[in-house]
């Protein structure tokens, strides 16, 4: 048990359609990130959530965008998908006040989107 | 812009044999992450360093920091079939101990048994 929560698992789409990712972080956490990782690559960032607001960002157009709710969930949006955005987004938590004791990230089992 | 380096990208060995991945920052980091990721898995997190030159151990696997605090090694002996997967490093952004993580693109390794 990963103690991320992700859905879908998987998820197939059309170019050019919309797509919403959710991710339940794990009890405790407060501090959501979302990774895209393409195969055979290492995760790639997207964006960080803490406090319902995005703090910040990768390298990712505009059509990536995202949100945080009260209860620290959080979920990802693409618009108008491309062929390129197939991949396995993860979602990460970690719990940021107190956080001088450094530790690392609690990943999900991500989202495989695939973009036909 | 920063980037995490890792060397090298394929290991096959056979079981028994030891291990070992370099990780290498652009830039000086405030902490070094690793994280393995089994076939069809999710990044897991393994050990955080922070000090300069700092060795950390856990069981078979040996962890370093660069005393410049920009490169870091993973070293595995006597490897086992259940060390299959991508080891993974990441830093945080420069002058950051939170926040955006920059991953290497990983060492996959492979065990004969």
């Amino acid at each position: 048990d990963a103690g991320v929560t992700q859905s879908p698992t998987h998820l197939i789409k059309t170019r050019g359609q919309q797509v919403t990712l959710r991710c339940s972080p794990k009890s405790g956490h407060d501090t959501v990130s979302w990774y895209q990782q393409a195969l055979g690559q290492g995760p790639q960032f997207i964006f960080q959530y803490y406090e319902e607001e995005e703090r910040q960002r990768g390298n990712f157009p505009d059509r990536f965008s995202g949100h945080q709710f009260p209860n620290y969930s959080s979920e990802l949006n693409v618009n108008a998908l491309l062929l390129g955005d197939s991949a396995l987004y993860l979602c990460a938590s970690r719990r940021r006040t107190g956080s001088k004791t450094n530790y690392g990230y609690t990943f999900g089992s991500g989202t495989r989107l695939t973009v036909v | 812009g920063q980037q995490v380096m890792q060397i090298p990208q394929y290991q096959h060995v056979q079981e028994g044999e030891d291990f070992t991945t370099y990780c290498n920052s652009s830039t000086t980091l405030s902490n070094i992450q690793w994280y393995k990721q089994r076939p069809g898995g999710h990044p897991v997190f393994l050990i955080q360093l922070v000090k300069s030159g700092e060795v950390k151990k856990q069981k078979r696997l040996t962890f370093q920091f660069g005393e410049a605090k920009k490169n870091s090694s993973l070293h595995i002996t006597a490897t086992q079939t259940t060390d299959v997967g991508t080891y993974f490093c990441a830093g945080p952004s420069r002058g950051s101990t939170l926040g955006r993580l920059y991953f290497g693109r990983g060492t996959q390794l492979t065990v004969w048994p």
